[in-house]
């Protein structure tokens, strides 16, 4: 049974700090990584989609690189900002029973950078 | 701006009713997801659906039904509330294959 963890479960930093939010997971048979971001009460918000063919993704201050022969990725946010403060989940694109596949998540980290 | 639209960001629902969660997608795409999130437990998948007319059992189905009668609009029934069902539903929807996730903004359910 694939499963996602990811470490840390919160963090807090000053603003300006580079983070690394890690992400693994148990069985590299997946189609992709995605990594989301959810503020409170809302929604998720994709921010990078990794193919199981890739190894990394950009976008502006975020980078996200994937391992899948030992089954990690991690998020980089350069520079943090107050406006990152939120909670970042990654999810596997898995295949399952019946030919069908299906997004498996992380509990996710939960970010808080103060100013 | 492509999106995936849920008719209420909150509702609040007596034990018993029959409740209608509505989602609907502007992308053309096959795929289409119903999940609930509940803290410590994170996001659980109830049902999905990959055509029209079709519908398949997620992690967590009890208690739910679903309904595709058109591509771009997927609704999540709960038969009859009950309290245990007071949570954050989250409609996504993709692309067949390898295409990333789109989800909405999240609709707030509480049952009293």
């Amino acid at each position: 049974k694939q499963e996602v963890t990811q470490i840390p479960a919160a963090l807090s930093v000053p603003e300006g700090e580079n983070l690394v939010l890690n992400c693994s997971f148990t069985d590299s048979a997946i189609y992709n990584l995605q990594w989301f971001r959810q503020d409170p009460g809302k929604g998720l918000t994709s921010l990078l989609l990794i193919q199981s063919s890739q190894r990394e993704q950009t976008s502006g201050r975020l980078n996200a690189s994937l391992d899948k022969s030992s089954g990690r990725s991690t998020l980089y946010i350069a520079a943090s900002q107050p406006g990152d403060s939120a909670t970042y989940l990654c999810a596997v694109r898995k295949l399952i029973s019946g030919g069908y596949n299906k997004l498996i998540f992380g509990a996710g980290t939960r970010l808080a950078v103060h100013p | 701006d492509v999106k995936v639209t849920q008719s209420s960001r909150y509702l609040v629902k007596r034990t018993g009713e029959k409740v209608f969660l509505e989602c609907v997608q502007d992308m053309d795409h096959e795929n289409m997801f119903w999940y609930r999130q509940d803290p410590g437990l994170g996001l659980r998948l109830i049902y999905f659906s990959y055509d029209v007319k079709m519908k398949e059992k997620g992690d967590i189905p009890e208690g739910y039904s679903v309904s595709r009668e058109k591509k771009e609009r997927f609704s999540l029934i709960l038969e009859s509330a009950s309290t245990n069902q007071t949570s954050m539903y989250l409609c996504a929807s993709s692309l067949p294959g390898t295409d990333g996730y789109t989800f909405g903004s999240g609709t707030r359910l509480t049952v009293v």
